[in-house]
């Protein structure tokens, strides 16, 4: 089946380092979103992109897609203790459902 | 605006017990409604979603089964729960726009 492959699996960064996780498909994507869950909670939607080679920013985090809408990145500058969680992308191959990456699991050393 | 409700929140089973799982949308109409299974420290799984009432599509065959008896509930069962069906269970909803907006989740110990 369609899949999304996300890296790295898991990421510890000293606070106030950069934190960057990436989504990669073989594939050209229509869409692709991002979502943040908190230790405990549950997936948050942050933003979908569907433009090649857009760029949007929310506060400290900037999202990008691909030029061949292949892949995706999400970086989030200066991080805070408030970042911690995972953060997973996930694609809509026009099927009803979403297809979700495995996520990368952020970690914050205060 | 949308609200998506599930519960119980928590929940501990033993194993060969039934089980059933609710969950209620508001402020939508004719939502797509999905369950999820995440492991502890894992991703999510989708296990089933539906379109419409009495739709439903399943993902991964296993002992749960799924119902949609109203617009806007979605009920994840078991006649006989197993040790691996222990984990956080979510649903969430969606409209044409594809995003997704998940319940709080249940937490399933089953022991």
């Amino acid at each position: 089946g369609q899949q999304v492959m996300q890296i790295p699996q898991y990421q510890h960064v000293q606070e106030g380092e950069d934190f960057t996780t990436y989504c990669n498909s073989s594939t050209t994507l229509s869409n692709i979103q991002w979502y943040k869950q908190r230790p405990g909670g549950h997936p948050v939607f942050l933003i979908q992109l569907v433009k090649s080679g857009e760029v949007k920013k929310q506060k400290r985090l900037t999202f990008q897609f691909g030029e061949a809408k292949k892949n995706s990145s999400l970086h989030i500058t200066a991080t805070q203790t408030t970042d911690v969680g995972t953060y997973f992308c996930a694609v809509d191959f026009g099927n009803e459902k979403l297809t979700f990456g495995t996520g990368t699991r952020l970690t914050i050393i205060p | 605006s949308q609200t998506i409700h599930q519960w119980p929140a928590t929940l501990v089973q033993p194993v060969g017990s039934p089980l059933s799982l609710e969950c209620t949308v508001e402020g939508t109409s004719n939502p797509n409604l999905y369950w999820y299974r995440q492991a502890a420290g894992r991703g999510l799984q989708l296990l089933f979603y539906s379109v419409g009432i009495g739709q439903i599509s399943s993902e991964v065959p296993q002992n749960l089964s799924a119902s949609r008896p109203q617009d806007r509930q979605f009920i994840l069962s078991s006649k006989k729960l197993l040790l691996s069906d222990s984990g956080f269970y979510l649903c969430a909803w969606s409209d044409l726009a594809s995003e997704q907006y998940f319940g709080p989740g249940t937490r399933l110990t089953v022991t």
